[in-house]
């Protein structure tokens, strides 16, 4: 079963609220990704957990935090977000973190601040 | 540093026709992988293929083909008698060593749209 959900799929939120994105897989992955997607734009990636920790975070504002509780579960928390910040969120995981493993996307989470 | 270049920004076939999108990269690494990706408009990137550098077979999944050519630094993908439902962005993919991560550098994708 090669699947990772996310919700949720639809979120419009203030530039003052704090709203979080919920992502969750079975597959077994130890590796878990979260990608910013802009319009006719390739994805762009925001962090990288590997065994539960943190490993990349590619200087994204603090604005958004991310968070693992546990192997199949990955959280990206959202607080006082830009209008620029409107996008597809997208997750994925990989077996592990390695450069020869496909990663498996989520349907993303399609985020408008107001 | 990276570069995978998608030279095609959209494609328009009718259905039946062949279509073959393009994907050049760039690396310096000796070992390295190569990734194609379908995205629909639903939004979730679906993994196609991966291929190693090591490996320079061609590849055939039913009406999908992939041309790897290390001496041009391609890997380009063919549809054979292409169907509406192929209709998506398309992106090429390599993998790169961040110590001991990894990520993902993404061509800027070609929108093939399959009318009848």
């Amino acid at each position: 079963d090669t699947e990772v959900t996310q919700t949720p799929k639809h979120l419009v939120m203030g530039m003052t609220n704090k709203k979080s994105l919920k992502c969750e897989q079975h597959m077994g992955h130890r590796a878990m990704y979260w990608y910013k997607q802009k319009a006719k734009k390739p994805p762009e990636l925001m962090f990288v957990y590997s065994y539960e920790k943190l490993s990349i975070n590619e200087s994204v504002p603090s604005r958004f935090s991310p968070e693992c509780p546990n192997s199949s579960l990955l959280n990206l928390h959202l607080h006082a977000l830009q209008p620029e910040d409107s996008a597809l969120y997208l997750c994925a995981s990989s077996p592990v973190l390695a450069r020869s493993y496909e990663q498996y996307f989520g349907p993303g989470t399609r985020l408008t601040v107001t | 540093a990276q570069k995978v270049t998608q030279a095609q920004t959209e494609i328009s076939v009718v259905e039946k026709e062949d279509v073959t999108l393009d994907c050049v990269y760039e690396t310096r690494d000796t070992t390295y992988y190569l990734f194609w990706y379908k995205q629909p408009p639903s939004g979730e990137l679906v993994f196609l293929i991966r291929r190693n550098s090591f490996d320079e077979q061609n590849e055939i999944s039913g009406r999908y083909s992939w041309n790897f050519q290390k001496s041009t630094s391609s890997f380009n993908f063919t549809i054979t008698a292409s169907q509406v439902v192929d209709s998506a962005v398309y992106f090429c993919a390599l993998s790169e060593a961040r110590g001991t991560a990894s990520k993902l550098t993404f061509g800027t994708g070609t929108r093939l749209q399959v009318t009848l």
